[in-house]
């Protein structure tokens, strides 16, 4: 079965103090994996699209990289408007190709 | 307006009200989605749309009814919803499915509470 799961459930930094967030997933043939940052009461805002295992993508004191097993999210130097829950999601070849299976996300507060 | 906006953004309604979310995309896309966010459970799915042609109903019971009169609207009417109806609804509208550009973009969402 399809699924992801994001580690940890809830992460809480002092303001410069770096750290990765964690998605691991399961899937039969990886068409995508996708960081989205939301915050409350609002949309998931989009962050990075993964293709392939070894792929890396940067934004900002944003890091994503992708194996064939897990991605991760990495922080560097967060500010507290960092703070936010960040969702992980895939997409499989097989299938319905528009149907992302999500992760429940990470909630990140940095403290200043 | 620019990329995808939702209205209203806050609605209470009672179990026998009738009402209409409204989702307008200003992208390009030709595919849209309805999502459900509730506490502790990860994004549900619930239609979507490709080029006006519903290509997706992941199993939600018919007090829910979308329509997608053309690739920039879509509407979710409601009808004697439940109070477990009441959450976070989301629109996401995304590119033709080639690779490189699938990705989904989303509104601002509708909180509902269902009374």
């Amino acid at each position: 079965e399809d699924q992801v799961t994001q580690s940890p459930e809830a992460l809480r930094l002092q303001e410069g103090e770096s750290s990765s967030l964690n998605c691991s997933y399961t899937v039969s043939g990886l068409r995508g994996l996708f960081w989205y940052r939301q915050d409350p009461g609002k949309g998931p805002e989009f962050l990075f699209t993964l293709y392939s295992a070894g792929e890396e993508k940067e934004k900002e004191r944003l890091k994503a990289t992708l194996t064939k097993k897990e991605s991760f999210l990495h922080i560097t130097a967060p500010k507290p408007e960092d703070s936010a829950t960040y969702l992980c999601a895939v997409q499989a070849h097989a299938g319905n190709n528009r149907k992302l299976i999500w992760g429940l996300g990470t909630s990140l507060a940095v403290n200043p | 307006e620019t990329g995808v906006t939702q209205t209203p953004r806050h609605l209470v309604m009672g179990m026998t009200n009738k009402k209409s979310l409204k989702c307008e995309q200003h992208l390009g896309h030709n595919a849209m989605y309805w999502y459900k966010q509730s506490a502790k459970k990860p994004l549900e799915l619930m239609f979507v749309y490709n080029f006006k042609e519903q290509t997706e109903n992941n199993s939600v019971p018919s007090r829910f009814s979308p329509e997608c009169p053309n690739s920039s609207h879509l509407f979710l009417h409601l009808h004697t919803l439940q109070p477990e109806d009441s959450a976070l609804y989301l629109c996401a509208s995304s590119p033709p499915g080639l690779a490189g550009e699938e990705t989904q973009y989303f509104g601002p969402g509708t909180r509902l509470l269902v009374l």
